[in-house]
C-alpha cells in the first residue's frame, strides 16, 4: 500500500516550459487535491476533483490545468512556466470530506524552481 | 469567509514536557472540521488530528489532543511529553463542511523546537 506517490521530486524548468506533475494513489479515494507551499507559508488550494471526470478550480488555479481520467491517478499541468510558480507542490486525497476519515493523506512532494 | 491564524512563528519546548499550539479560526458555517498537520523537515505533511465541531468531546490521538473551544474560536493542539522527533512544522486547517465542500484552508504555521 504506497499511498500516494508523487513524481518527480525535483524539477527545474526554464521560463516558458511546461511540464506535468504525477500523482497516483492507491487507497481507491475519490477525491483528490493539489496545493502549493510557498516558502514559509501554509498550503494553498490549485484544483480538486471528486472522481474521475470531474475537476474544479481551487484558489490559485491560474496557470495550471488538470485531468481525472482514472480514481488513481490525477496530474497536474504548468503550461508556460513562470518565476512565480516556484514552488513546492503537493498532492492529497482522502475518502470523504465530511465526518470520519475526511483527513487528507499527502504525498512527499514534488519541489518546482522556475528561472 | 474563513481564516486560520496561528500567532506563534516559532516555539521552544523541552523535551518531555507538554506544549501547547494556538490556532484560532473564523467561518460563519455551522458545521466544520479542524485538522492539524505536522510537516517534519523532510517536507512531508503527517496528519494528526481532527476535530468535528459538533464533537462533543475534544479529539485524542495518543500524545496529541485537541483543545477545542466553539465559543472562542480556538483549536489549540497539545502535544504532552514533547520527543526530540516532535520537532516540525505544525499547521492548522479548516474545512466548512456545510458551504465550503472542498476547500480546506491551512494557518501559516508553527515551527516547533524540541530541546534535549
Amino acid at each position: 500500500n504506497a499511498g500516494v506517490t508523487q513524481t518527480p521530486k525535483f524539477r527545474i524548468l526554464k521560463i516558458g516550459q511546461s511540464m506535468t506533475l504525477q500523482c497516483a494513489q492507491d487507497m481507491n479515494h475519490n477525491y483528490m487535491y493539489w496545493y502549493r507551499q510557498d516558502p514559509g507559508m501554509g498550503l494553498k488550494l490549485i484544483y480538486y476533483s471528486v472522481g474521475a471526470g470531474i475537476t474544479d478550480k481551487g484558489e490559485v488555479p491560474n496557470g495550471y490545468n488538470v485531468s481525472r481520467s482514472t480514481t488513481e491517478d490525477f496530474p497536474l499541468r504548468l503550461e508556460l512556466a513562470a518565476p512565480s510558480q516556484t514552488s513546492v507542490y503537493f498532492c492529497a486525497s482522502s475518502y470523504s470530506i465530511t465526518g470520519d476519515n475526511n483527513e487528507q493523506f499527502f504525498g512527499p512532494g514534488t519541489r518546482l524552481t522556475v528561472l | 469567509a474563513q481564516k486560520i491564524t496561528q500567532t506563534q512563528p516559532g516555539m521552544f519546548v523541552q523535551e518531555k514536557e507538554a506544549v501547547t499550539l494556538d490556532c484560532t479560526y473564523d467561518t460563519s458555517d455551522p458545521s466544520y472540521g479542524l485538522f492539524w498537520y505536522k510537516q517534519p523537515s523532510s517536507g512531508e505533511m503527517i496528519f494528526l488530528i481532527y476535530q468535528g465541531s459538533y464533537d462533543q468531546q475534544n479529539a485524542t490521538e495518543g500524545r496529541y489532543s485537541l483543545n477545542f473551544q466553539k465559543a472562542r474560536k480556538s483549536a489549540n493542539l497539545v502535544i504532552s511529553a514533547s520527543q526530540l522527533g516532535d520537532s516540525a512544522m505544525y499547521f492548522c486547517a479548516m474545512r466548512d463542511l456545510y458551504t465550503g465542500g472542498f476547500k480546506t484552508i491551512f494557518g501559516a504555521g508553527t515551527r516547533l523546537f524540541v530541546k534535549a
